[in-house]
């Protein structure tokens, strides 16, 4: 079955060290995005790719990167977690970049800061 | 920027009976989307309804819109215990690509 998959479903990390989170889609889908999600809070979009162009929202720290290698993946790197970062981490694909585009989500990773 | 508020912010309700969640927004929107989430899951995409219709039927889910009121509810029939989750709405906010989803709705079905 098509999917976005997500690894690994739980990472703990320590505060300062830093931590990558991958997301792969069987899909095809040209548009990738990363949104944080904290506990009974909304999801909270960091960024998206479509295809290989970036997009930063406005207010992303730039603690937060992402890696886009290729249509399949797509990373999430925190360069210095702080206690604030714990979070879920959810990674949705969709077909286009279009508010009428289903978007299609993996099952998150939950991070834990030390 | 825009942002769905849903309403209630939690609802309990016994196998069986219906269950209704609402949904107000600030801007005009091209579209509203919404989604469930089981706990600890990701987000899944239930209904899409555009700025042009009022109304839209998926199963047992009925999505009305109100774009005069800046509202949307979300009616989920004869609710079963499989339906505990928490609902999400996604208005557009008329941009392009985003989705802003708000803190959603918690439902419980008891069985």
């Amino acid at each position: 079955d098509a999917m976005v998959i997500q690894n690994p479903r739980y990472q703990v990390t320590q505060f300062g060290k830093p931590v990558t989170l991958s997301c792969s889609q069987t899909l095809n889908h040209n548009v990738m995005y990363w949104y944080q999600q904290k506990s009974s809070q909304a999801p909270k979009l960091l960024f998206h790719y479509y295809d290989k162009d970036f997009n930063n929202e406005a207010d992303t720290p730039d603690n937060f990167q992402s890696r886009r290698p290729n249509t399949s993946f797509c990373f999430l790197d925190i360069r210095s977690p702080g206690l604030g970062d714990a979070a879920m981490y959810l990674c949705a694909t969709s077909r286009a970049v279009s508010s009428s585009d289903e978007q299609f989500f993996g099952p998150g990773t939950r991070l834990t800061v030390l | 920027s825009q942002q769905g508020e849903e309403d209630p912010q939690a609802l309990s309700i016994q196998e069986g009976e219906n269950a209704t969640m609402n949904c107000s927004y600030k801007t005009s929107i091209n579209n509203l989307q919404w989604y469930r989430q089981n706990s600890g899951r990701g987000l899944v995409h239930l209904i899409l309804i555009r700025s042009n219709e009022r109304e839209k039927h998926s199963g047992r889910l009925r999505v009305t819109l109100d774009t005069s009121k800046k509202s949307s509810s979300l009616l989920i029939t004869a609710s079963r215990a499989a339906d505990t989750a928490s609902y999400f709405c996604a208005p557009d906010g008329g941009s392009n690509y985003k989705l802003t989803f708000g803190k959603g709705t918690l439902l419980t079905v008891n069985p």
